[in-house]
């Protein structure tokens, strides 16, 4: 059974700063990795997918990592803004029989302080 | 192109009453997945639906059931609320043949009284 943590919990950080969110998973056979970002009480907002096969994804920003073979993967957010402040979720599909069911850590909620 | 819309937005029920929710996926999909958010956690898996049937299941109780309609849109439908039933409910599809990348919709925010 697949199991997804996300450290840290809560991360409080003045503007400008570049920061590292950690996830790491307990069955590196995954397809691929998803990052997403939640503000309060909306949805799912996808921010990058990195392919098991890939070992690095960028979108402005932002940079994943991914090395299965230790069931990591962090999110870097270089030079961070008060707009940045979310919950930011890390999930991977786990597989059996006809469906694929999304397995997500519990988050990281970042406030970037200005 | 639309993405996933759920509707209603909010909801306030009452202990031991019955709630639909809805769900159409990004155009283009045919699978749609239902997950449960309580608060200050992660999304959980309810169940996954494609070809009109529920190709798999998390581990909630047969309170909680759905339906696949033709046009791939989804209902999901809790009977006989509980307090804890209390949650957003978010709706997300992909494409069958794909690379398990969802896409999630703006979610439904229930609230039982």
């Amino acid at each position: 059974k697949q199991e997804v943590t996300q450290i840290p919990a809560a991360l409080s950080v003045p503007e400008g700063e570049n920061l590292v969110l950690n996830c790491s998973f307990t069955d590196s056979a995954i397809y691929n990795l998803q990052w997403f970002r939640q503000d309060p009480g909306k949805g799912l907002t996808s921010l990058l997918l990195i392919q098991s096969s890939q070992r690095e994804q960028t979108s402005g920003r932002l940079n994943a990592s991914l090395d299965k073979s230790s069931g990591r993967s962090t999110l870097y957010i270089a030079a961070s803004q008060p707009g940045d402040s979310a919950t930011y979720l890390c999930a991977v599909p786990e597989v059996s029989g006809y469906g694929n069911k999304l397995v997500f850590g519990a988050g990281t909620i970042l406030r970037v302080k200005s | 192109d639309a993405g996933v819309t759920q509707s209603p937005t909010h909801l306030i029920k009452t202990r031991g009453q019955q709630v639909t929710l809805r769900c159409s996926p990004k155009s283009g999909h045919d699978t749609v997945s239902w997950y449960q958010q309580a608060l200050g956690q992660g999304p959980q898996f309810i169940f996954q639906y494609y070809e009109e049937e529920e190709r798999q299941r998390g581990n909630f109780p047969d309170r909680f059931s759905g339906h696949q309609f033709p046009n791939y849109s989804s209902e999901l439908n809790v009977n006989a609320l509980l307090l804890g039933d209390s949650a957003l409910y978010l709706c997300a599809s992909n494409p069958r043949a794909s690379t398990y990348e969802q896409y999630f919709g703006p979610g439904t925010r229930l609230t039982v009284t």
